[in-house]
């Protein structure tokens, strides 16, 4: 099974600010991997997938990037609502794995 | 506007059963794949079982393999997760998802749109 490792756990930042998130993967996915953003109490949301691939509604803002087995997200200027947890999620074969997930935080 | 929404969810004793529901509309549900994704209190994400638009395709994570049945029925938009022999780890918020982007590799997707998740507690 693929392991997803996340870091960094928690990231403080302000709005305006830009935030880059990692995910790496214990062995290649290729470019078949996704990120969700989780505010509480609601379910995730998809905002990746194919590593760059915006999914459908998701602000310019939001960019991802890498192959293989190094992953970002990159938020290029934070907004209010972009503080929540982001997990990384491959499918490149059975079963599908999502990291630990990064806490971003308004510092 | 795709909606999932999921039912069936409750408390049940250890060793018990459930069988979660999705209703699904707003888009073409019997060509795409559905998945179950939990969510234990407090903890990250699960993906528990997956099936594919015809059911010919049927996957289940081990750590439910033998005790949960994912099905579907595509005539009712339907999704279903029969859970049984129930244990205190099941409990959890399931989510119904679908697969409507980027395809699928062996019962492995990515998850576009959720439901709003139901909550299984398995305490005696």
């Amino acid at each position: 099974e693929i392991v997803l490792t996340q870091s960094p756990a928690t990231l403080s930042l302000s709005p305006g600010e830009r935030a880059t998130l990692s995910c790496r993967a214990s062995q290649s996915v290729a470019i078949y991997l996704a990120w969700y953003q989780q505010k509480p109490g609601q379910a995730p949301r998809l905002l990746i997938y194919h590593a760059s691939n915006r999914a459908t509604g998701i602000p310019a803002r939001f960019s991802g990037s890498g192959s293989g087995t190094d992953f970002t997200l990159t938020i290029s200027s934070l907004e209010p609502e972009d503080f929540a947890v982001y997990y990384c999620q491959h499918r490149s074969n059975w079963p599908p794995v999502f990291g630990q997930g990064t806490k971003l935080e308004i510092k | 506007e795709v909606q999932l929404v999921e039912s069936g969810g409750g408390l049940v004793k250890p060793g018990g059963s459930l069988r979660l529901s999705c209703a699904a509309s707003g888009f073409t549900f019997s060509i795409y794949s559905m998945n179950w994704v939990r969510q234990a209190p407090g903890k990250g994400l699960e993906w528990v079982s997956s099936i594919s638009s015809t059911s010919i395709h049927i996957y289940h994570a081990d750590s439910v393999k033998g005790r949960f049945t994912i099905s579907r029925d595509n005539a009712k938009n339907s999704l279903y997760l029969q859970m049984n022999s129930l244990r205190a780890e099941d409990t959890a918020v399931y989510f119904c998802a679908s697969s409507t982007v980027g395809q699928c590799n062996d019962g492995s997707c990515y998850a576009d749109y959720w439901g709003q998740g139901t909550l299984v507690t398995v305490s005696s």
